[in-house]
């Protein structure tokens, strides 16, 4: 069964900050992985999409790279900005059913 | 990308009481999703609803606890029955757009349920 890990589960840091956050996966046997953003109390905006066969993926601020062979993603975010607080999800779409397994996500907090 | 609305956005229910949560897409998909988030937990897929036949359950979830409608290309409806306060969560409806190689998922803004 596939279990999806994202580390940390929260991260504060000031605006202007480069960061990374981190999502490891059990089963490499992927199609694709998806990183969303979810405002409080809101549904999931889809940010990047790396398919199986790909390294990264970048667009605007963010570049997300994958490592399936080692079970690991990471969303790497330049200079950070206060409308970036939200929590990130990975999501990785594999097995028979070829369904997506989620993390549980990292809280970010960018302050001013 | 989908657009996708849900409605109600938000609700406070009593136990034992039932929902019924609206799902509107803007253009046809063959099939749709429904997903539950539970408070500091990730996305749980309920059931996929495809449209003409009965909606396919995940482990531990129950027809008769969550029926599915799936009328349309474009609608579908998740009911919440019976509702006791660990029903509380996020209900999200999502899709998928086949990308030619891959399939992308795109989720509605989410229907937030407090039972009381």
């Amino acid at each position: 069964k596939q279990e999806v890990t994202q580390i940390p589960a929260a991260l504060s840091v000031p605006e202007g900050e480069n960061l990374v956050l981190n999502c490891s996966f059990t089963d490499s046997a992927i199609y694709n992985l998806q990183w969303f953003r979810q405002d409080p109390g809101k549904g999931l905006t889809s940010l990047l999409l790396i398919q199986s066969s790909q390294r990264e993926q970048t667009s605007g601020r963010l570049n997300a790279s994958l490592d399936k062979s080692s079970g690991r993603s990471t969303l790497y975010i330049a200079a950070s900005q206060p409308g970036d607080s939200a929590t990130y999800l990975c999501a990785v779409r594999g097995g028979s059913n070829y369904k997506l397994t989620f993390g549980k996500g990292t809280l970010l907090t960018v302050n001013p | 990308s989908a657009v996708i609305s849900q409605k109600p956005s938000r609700d406070i229910c009593q136990r034992g009481t039932s929902l019924t949560i609206q799902c509107q897409v803007d253009s046809q998909v063959t099939m749709m999703f429904w997903y539950r988030q539970q408070p500091g937990q990730s996305l749980t897929l309920i059931a996929t609803a495809n449209q003409g036949s009965e909606a396919t359950y995940e482990s531990g979830f129950v027809i008769d606890k969550f029926p599915i409608s799936r009328p349309n290309l474009t609608f579908s409806t998740l009911t919440v029955s019976n509702m006791s306060p660990e029903d509380s969560s996020i209900y999200l409806c999502s899709v998928e757009r086949d990308r030619g190689a891959y399939n992308e998922q795109f989720f509605g803004p989410g229907t937030r349920l407090t039972v009381l």
